[in-house]
């Protein structure tokens, strides 16, 4: 079975920093991987998606992630962040079968200084 | 906007009452998914139907039951609900489905956000 592990539970940066979001996964295999972000009150949109390829995976509002095998992660990056970019992220691991059948972390939470 | 409508969109019941969730994709997928999101836990995965059918269902408690009369409409039936059940309750839809496996891709609605007296 696979699992995820978002390490930071809170991160705060000023507007106009980068940001790094942590993911750690467990698969046997090459999963599926995947970000996500909630605003408050909201459900959850997908920011961007690994299935194979290229392991620099660009994605909407300026996002973007790296999947590193050896080091079993799929970071999440932005060079500058805005104030709209506060919200809730969640990393997803799905089994490289079943995109479907995805388990997410506990979701980090990012406030945004002026 | 996702394509992926819930309604209501908040929702306050008594342990005794009985109350649906109503979920509605207009994407013309045929997987649909509910979720349960309760704070300071991950994401949970309730029930998937995958062309109307049933294929999973993750030792959920007898008093959610859900209904999927057809691919775009996915009900969750509440009843005798106790208070650690006030959660988000997300529906998700996907193209192929999970029983198909393959690169498929979840599309969230806004969750209608249950508090259980």
């Amino acid at each position: 079975a696979q699992s995820v592990t978002q390490p930071d539970i809170h991160i705060t940066v000023s507007e106009g920093a980068s940001l790094e979001l942590r993911c750690n996964y467990s698969y046997g295999a090459t999963p599926y991987l995947f970000w996500y972000v909630q605003s408050p009150g909201q459900g959850l949109q997908l920011l961007l998606k690994y299935f194979s390829g290229d392991t620099l995976v660009q994605g909407i509002k300026g996002f973007e992630a790296e999947f590193k095998r050896s080091q079993s992660s799929f970071n999440l990056r932005k060079p500058s962040v805005h104030w709209s970019d506060a919200a809730e992220y969640f990393c997803a691991v799905a089994p490289n079968t079943n995109a479907g059948k995805s388990t997410f972390g506990d979701g980090t939470t990012l406030t945004v200084k002026p | 906007e996702t394509g992926v409508t819930q309604t209501p969109r908040h929702l306050v019941m008594g342990m005794t009452n009985k109350k649906s969730l109503k979920c509605e994709q207009h994407l013309g997928h045929n997987a649909m998914y509910w979720y349960k999101q309760s704070a300071k836990k991950p994401l949970e995965l309730m029930f998937v139907y995958n062309f109307k059918e049933q294929t999973e269902n993750n030792s959920v408690p007898s008093r959610f039951s859900p209904e999927c009369p057809n691919s775009s409409h996915l009900f969750l039936h509440l009843h005798t609900l106790q208070p650690e059940d006030s959660a988000l309750y997300l529906c998700a839809s996907s193209p192929a489905g999970s029983g198909g496996g393959g690169r498929d891709t979840q599309y969230f609605g806004p969750g209608t956000r249950l508090t259980v007296l």
